[in-house]
């Protein structure tokens, strides 16, 4: 069975500097998708970014970028030049790409920016 | 034009009682879920529907009744409620395999007391 690890539960960066929240995962599976969700203090979980892992080439979006590590099941986070609207839960997650099709989250990391 | 919606946002109800909580979506999606989030956050899938069609069913209390009268809407029914479901219910919606990520509504706050 797949398991998704967010090993931080809490994390602070100072607004315009540089963060890096960590995620691991554990499958057997080839293919298979990775994500990112933020949660901010509204409740609306917003995709953030996403991953095939067939693909070498580390995702992009904006101040946002992640680190893929296939070998080492790793898929960690950067977000450059904080802002305080990125205050919010950070949840990784895993998608399979066969069979039953469902996310398993992470435990989330709750990031604060502070000003 | 909100892509997801959900109503009621906020539920207060007596435990005992029998709610419902719809979900709409207007992006054309196949698939469409039920999770929920606990109070540590922890997000867990309930149920879901691709195309009107039950295709996940996690270990949840048959208290709990999912339907999809269509493949636009997924309402979740909750007989006799317990203190342990107040937790915050979200609705979200897919392409069939949801690999290009999920739409979530803005969640039901569940409160039983």
């Amino acid at each position: 069975a797949q398991t998704v690890t967010q090993s931080q539960p809490e994390m602070s960066v100072q607004e315009a500097e540089t963060v890096t929240l960590s995620c691991t995962y554990d499958t057997s599976e080839n293919n298979y998708y990775l994500f990112w969700y933020k949660q901010p203090p509204s409740r609306q979980m917003i995709l953030v970014i996403r991953q095939e892992a067939y693909k070498q080439q580390n995702a992009t979006e904006n101040r946002f970028s992640v680190n893929f590590q296939k070998a080492a099941k790793s898929f960690s986070l950067k977000i450059s030049d904080s802002q305080l609207g990125d205050t919010a839960m950070y949840f990784c997650a895993f998608l399979r790409s066969s069979g039953t099709y469902k996310y398993i989250f992470g435990t989330g990391t709750r990031l604060k920016v502070l000003a | 034009d909100t892509a997801v919606s959900q109503t009621p946002k906020y539920l207060v109800t007596q435990m005992g009682n029998d709610k419902s909580i719809k979900c709409e979506q207007n992006l054309g999606h196949d698939t469409m879920y039920w999770y929920k989030q606990d109070s540590k956050k922890f997000l867990k899938i309930m149920f879901s529907y691709n195309n009107k069609e039950l295709i996940i069913n996690e270990t949840v209390p048959n208290r709990f009744s999912p339907k999809s009268p269509d493949k636009a809407h997924l309402n979740l029914h909750i007989n006799s409620l317990e203190l342990g479901d107040s937790a915050v219910y979200f609705c979200a919606s897919s392409t069939r395999t949801g690999t290009d990520g999920y739409t979530f509504g803005s969640g039901t706050r569940l409160t039983v007391v």
